[in-house]
């Protein structure tokens, strides 16, 4: 069945640096690619998607690119500060009336 | 525009015992989504209601059932509970107008078997 897969499973930054996280995807029908961030004790929120008509978008110090060819996106933050700290999600999905596969999260970790 | 709501916040069952959760969607959206979130486990699709239908169901055994009311709350059921089934049962709500079909999670149930 279709897949998602995101690396690292931790990441550790400075603050003041950058941080990635990327996916791979499987389903080469999917057009919608949803990032969503996850504080503790809080359910996920969403923080910037992109859908297949689009190869990048930024929304102040995060981005996030898409290469279709190669079915993976990342996630880009610039200039890290502590509250960055969370759990971030990938998710990809068809669109309406399919759901979301998730990936397994990224525990990103601000060192001060 | 509130957020989504669900309730209660917390649980605590004892094995065997059956669990009823509810999801309050934002007003207006269509499409109730849950999942269940464990320890290292991410997030895993339970199902999803669309004007009061399931419209996609995940893996689970059928203890987990849920349903979606005319104004578009939703509830899911879990019966026979196991240990196993402690988790934070999350629901999100979508509008599904338009192109529209981001989806906003509620804070979540946190539920505890013991």
């Amino acid at each position: 069945g279709e897949n998602v897969e995101q690396h690292p499973s931790t990441l550790s930054v400075q603050e003041g640096d950058s941080a990635v996280i990327k996916c791979t995807y499987s389903d080469s029908a999917s057009n919608y690619f949803p990032w969503y961030k996850q504080e503790l004790g809080k359910g996920p929120q969403l923080i910037i998607d992109i859908r297949s008509n689009v190869g990048e978008k930024k929304d102040q110090r995060i981005a996030v690119t898409l290469n279709k060819t190669a079915k993976h996106f990342s996630l880009h933050i610039t200039e890290t500060q502590p509250e960055d700290s969370a759990v971030y999600f990938c998710a990809a999905s068809r669109g309406s009336n399919y759901q979301l596969i998730w990936g397994a999260g990224t525990k990103l970790i601000i060192k001060p | 525009k509130a957020g989504v709501t669900q309730t209660p916040r917390y649980l605590i069952k004892t094995r065997g015992q059956q669990v009823t959760l509810s999801c309050s969607p934002i007003s207006g959206h269509r499409s109730v989504s849950w999942y269940q979130q464990t320890p290292g486990q991410g997030l895993q699709f339970l199902f999803e209601y669309f004007s009061e239908t399931q419209r996609n169901k995940g893996n689970f055994p059928g203890r987990f059932s849920g349903r979606q009311f005319s104004n578009s709350r939703s509830e899911m059921n879990v019966s026979t509970l196991e240990l196993g089934d402690s988790a934070l049962y999350l629901c999100a709500s979508s509008l599904e107008v338009g192109g529209d079909y981001e989806q906003y999670f509620g804070p979540g149930t946190r539920l505890t078997v013991t």
